[in-house]
């Protein structure tokens, strides 16, 4: 079956606008994560989603970054006033739990976003 | 708070010798420990998971609840093994990972 789908794989904007990122979860799972990949830094949490609870917002680093999730599938990730520290990988993942050893996490293939 | 330590930011070893991975984690509770791995041009995946005791591509990993350790080993390095790894826990906040490894296998 399908992965989770990102899109887009690749994206260049300038500093100063704002950019979104989807991600497709699995079907039927019922969580949804994002992360951040940068170099040096490891993959750092930015926020998830389980099922109709509201979400865990605890890791966005700054009130420029939200995220949304539809009708409990799609979720997309807004950046707002792009600055030059947001590049990094974007990755989606998904799972059928929030936590615990028969959850594990199906990644996507990340968002790789490059802000001149 | 949650935290994942991976004190080495790149390890190289010769084809055929053992590996180590270090991996020690912060958490007052019963952990979940996890090792993902990232092979080049393809998305992050789960390794192994600490509750299963399983051995997978001959990798092992025991926690260590005393020393707070979740080392991943493999007796015999092979090129294929060349990646970036991630250690992870899941305690009561969505999973944590470290700043991960690059195991380069050199022939």
């Amino acid at each position: 079956g399908a992965g989770v789908s990102q899109s887009p794989s690749n994206k260049v904007t300038e500093k100063g606008k704002d950019v979104e990122l989807r991600c497709d979860p699995i079907s039927g799972h019922t969580a949804l994560y994002w992360y951040r990949q940068s170099l040096g830094q490891g993959l750092e949490f930015l926020i998830y989603f389980q099922g109709n609870s509201a979400p865990d917002k605890s890791g966005l680093p700054s009130d420029r970054f939200s995220a949304e999730r539809t009708g409990g599938s799609v979720s997309t990730l807004t950046i707002q006033r792009t600055q030059q520290e947001d590049s990094a990988v974007y990755l989606c993942a998904s799972s059928l739990s929030i936590q615990g050893a028969f959850a594990p996490l199906h990644f996507g293939n990340g968002t790789r976003l490059t802000v001149t | 708070a949650q935290r994942v330590t991976q004190p080495e930011k790149l390890l190289s070893v010769f084809k055929g010798a053992p590996v180590e991975l270090k991996c020690n984690y912060s958490y007052s509770g019963s952990p979940e420990l996890f090792w993902y791995v990232q092979y080049s041009r393809q998305r992050l995946q789960l390794l192994l998971r600490h509750i299963s005791r399983e051995s997978i591509k001959g990798f092992t990993a025991d926690l260590n609840k005393g020393e707070t350790s979740f080392h991943l080993k493999k007796p015999f390095a092979q090129e294929e093994d060349s990646a970036m790894y991630y250690c992870a826990l899941s305690g009561n906040t969505p999973l944590v990972f470290g700043k991960g490894t690059r195991l380069s296998v050199i022939a």
